[in-house]
């Protein structure tokens, strides 16, 4: 039982372009919503993060954009660059409930910009 | 501020071996996490400790197991090592579990299981 669902293995964007990644999830008590970015033999590091009450939260080039009527998230990267190229991981977290404050990871999204 | 640190980073063991793995937290970090992340699958929820309690575990069977010392650093143990135990495995850290929990990760013990 996946509840968080990343359907894209990969994705490759041409550098100055927009980079989109996307995320679906299930469980209705996911409150907070996170993106990780991992190079390979690297730990994943965290990028951005947004609360259930939000529906959009903008760091510098990137944007997370919050669905929740159709549970859905999505990380916008703009302008894309060559060191973005990375796997991209969507996580969420509940603060209630069974297993409350951990992290739910998708699988990955393999992100590769081509310079 | 120092980051999570994991040891060893590189790990070679041969089937049925015991394996310790140790990390340490961010300064002010309660919580401590294990993942593992198998070659081609993303992250695998294994432990989860805070305040030197073992809070939940991932569906992982009993011969993974760990701890959480008084200084919050944490050791992952896995028992009878299978060749499927090969992986990446990461732990993070986060303050008091609250409603918004990031975690941030350590670079990982790679293990190979022969």
């Amino acid at each position: 039982d996946q509840q968080v669902k990343q359907n894209s293995p990969s994705l490759s964007v041409q550098e100055g372009r927009i980079s989109i990644l996307n995320c679906d999830y299930t469980n209705s008590m996911f409150d907070y919503f996170l993106w990780y970015k991992k190079y390979p033999a690297e730990g994943p590091t965290f990028l951005i993060s947004i609360s259930s009450i939000k529906d959009k939260n903008e760091d510098g080039r990137f944007t997370v954009f919050l669905n929740k009527s159709a549970k859905h998230l999505s990380l916008h990267i703009v302008p894309s660059q060559p060191g973005d190229s990375a796997v991209y991981f969507c996580a969420a977290s509940a603060s209630t409930g069974a297993g409350s404050y951990q992290l739910t990871f998708g699988k990955g999204t393999k992100l590769s910009v081509i310079p | 501020e120092a980051g999570v640190t994991q040891s060893p980073t590189h790990l070679i063991k041969t089937r049925g071996q015991h394996v310790t793995l140790r990390c340490s937290p961010i300064s002010g970090h309660t919580s401590v996490y294990w993942y593992q992340q198998a070659l081609g699958l993303g992250l695998q929820f294994l432990l989860w400790y805070d305040e030197g309690e073992e809070r939940n575990r991932g569906n992982f069977p009993p011969r993974f197991s760990g701890r959480q010392f008084p200084n919050y650093s944490s050791e992952l143990n896995v028992n009878a090592l299978e060749l499927e135990d090969s992986a990446l495995y990461l732990c993070a850290s986060s303050r008091r579990p609250s409603s918004y929990n990031e975690q941030f990760f350590g670079p990982g013990t790679r293990l190979t299981v022969l």
